[in-house]
């Protein structure tokens, strides 16, 4: 079982559709980051969060550390939104578990 | 302000051979780390690197093994390649000291095949 779970693998939407994704994990983290992968593999980090809430424009991530699960929203989504969105955690040993990530294509 | 770089950007290696990838991390920073990431998987973590030293160390066998120089630039080296090494090499510089305030900063990555 990996340490990172996301759910779904794999979404297509309709611009303008909101969008969430979603990751549990089972590992003590000291942070969660959400990436953004585009083809080519160039790997963009969109946030870093340890607790509550974080908003940059259209995106939003949530997590509850309770629960160990966090959630990345897309408001408004648009075909440039496609990527892969990849779940990291960092565990208190300092070590990184990724999942295996989100698929997403935006529809014109 | 450079961020991280990765070369090559591409390689084919023959099986048995050995490989040699090279990263400078982004002005500032002083930890390196190396992810492997087959095909449709997620990266996984092969090793971190801070003051010349491998600090952690994912479950990767000891053909991968790594260096960091003074300049905080690090290398990855695999030996005796399989087939399944190939895959796209990324790498991730911070700094060190931030705890867990620090984010991730990638590389574009290496796509190596072993034919």
């Amino acid at each position: 079982k990996n340490e990172v779970e996301q759910s779904p693998q794999n979404l297509t939407a309709q611009e303008g559709e909101f969008i969430t994704i979603n990751c549990s994990y089972s590992v003590g983290i000291s942070a969660l980051h959400w990436l953004q992968q585009h083809p080519g593999g160039g790997i963009v980090s969109l946030f870093m969060l340890s607790s509550g809430k974080k908003k940059h424009g259209r995106l939003i991530a949530t997590i509850n550390i309770q629960e160990k699960h966090s959630s990345l929203h897309i408001t408004a989504s648009h075909p440039r939104d496609s990527a892969v969105y990849i779940c990291a955690v960092r565990g208190t040993g300092n070590q990184f578990y990724f999942g295996t990530g989100t698929s997403l294509t935006v529809i014109p | 302000d450079a961020g991280v770089t990765q070369s090559p950007t591409h390689l084919i290696k023959t099986r048995g051979q050995q490989v040699t990838l090279r990263c400078s991390p982004k002005s500032g920073h002083d930890t390196v780390s190396w992810y492997q990431q087959a095909l449709g998987q997620g990266p996984q973590f092969i090793f971190q690197y801070y003051e010349e030293e491998e600090r952690q160390r994912g479950n990767f066998p000891d053909r991968f093994s790594g260096h960091q120089f003074p300049n905080y630039s690090s290398e990855l080296n695999v030996n005796a390649l399989l087939l399944g090494d190939s895959a796209l090499y990324l790498c991730a510089s911070s700094l060190a000291g931030t705890g867990y305030n620090s984010p991730l900063h990638f590389g574009n990555g290496t796509r190596l095949t072993v034919t």
